[in-house]
């Protein structure tokens, strides 16, 4: 099945600084990436996901970025706030399996 | 508004029961799927479906088993609850693999 490595599984940074969250996966068939944002105590929930035809796509300040050829994709948070703190999880779908997650935390 | 519920929300079990937990979606949806949340592994397929009697083993799926009778449910059941199964329960469906999954609220599973 697939394999899906999540770094790092924590993460601290100042308010407006940038976060960044890197995946790689092992199934070269997967062409679905998604991320979900899960605050604590809730169900995770989508914030953004590209296509394998897709190299980098952006909505407001979170962006994603795509490298087939290498496996790996990525998560970009610009100018972040205390609300983006949560657990952030990847995923590569050829089948429906998750990275392990990252915990981020936005110091005011 | 459409919607993916699950119950209970809550679970108090005893080693050896056997423990049903229901997920319910309005989305009409063909995919269903069940995950597992514990600390330090994050979200971990125990089994899904891409349609009315369709059911698939996930990576984690010993000591589960699912039925699809009906394309609004999938419940999940633990033949024999172990102490191993105590987690957060998650029901999520979609409308095809490369699309949003939804997921239900959780359920809290505690076996004693």
């Amino acid at each position: 099945g697939e394999n899906v490595e999540q770094h790092p599984s924590t993460l601290s940074v100042q308010e407006g600084d940038s976060a960044v969250i890197k995946c790689t996966y092992s199934d070269s068939a997967s062409n679905y990436f998604p991320w979900y944002k899960q605050e604590l105590g809730k169900r995770p929930q989508l914030i953004i996901d590209i296509r394998s035809n897709v190299g980098e796509k952006k909505d407001q300040r979170i962006a994603v970025t795509l490298n087939k050829t290498a496996k790996h994709f990525s998560l970009h948070i610009t100018e972040t706030q205390p609300e983006d703190s949560a657990v952030y999880f990847c995923a590569a779908v050829n089948q429906f399996y998750f990275g392990t997650g990252t915990s981020l935390t936005v110091i005011p | 508004d459409a919607e993916i519920t699950q119950s209970p929300r809550h679970k108090i079990t005893e080693t050896g029961r056997q423990v049903t937990l229901a997920c319910h979606q309005t989305w009409n949806h063909n995919n269903m799927f069940w995950y597992r949340q514990d600390l330090g592994h994050g979200l971990r397929l125990i089994h899904y479906s891409y349609g009315v009697h369709d059911t698939n083993k996930g990576e984690v799926s010993d000591g589960y088993s699912v039925s699809r009778s009906n394309t609004e449910d999938l419940p999940l059941t633990l033949e024999s609850a172990a102490s191993s199964q105590t987690s957060v329960y998650f029901c999520a469906s979609s409308g095809g693999l490369g699309y949003e999954q939804f997921f239900g609220p959780g359920t809290r599973l505690t076996v004693l």
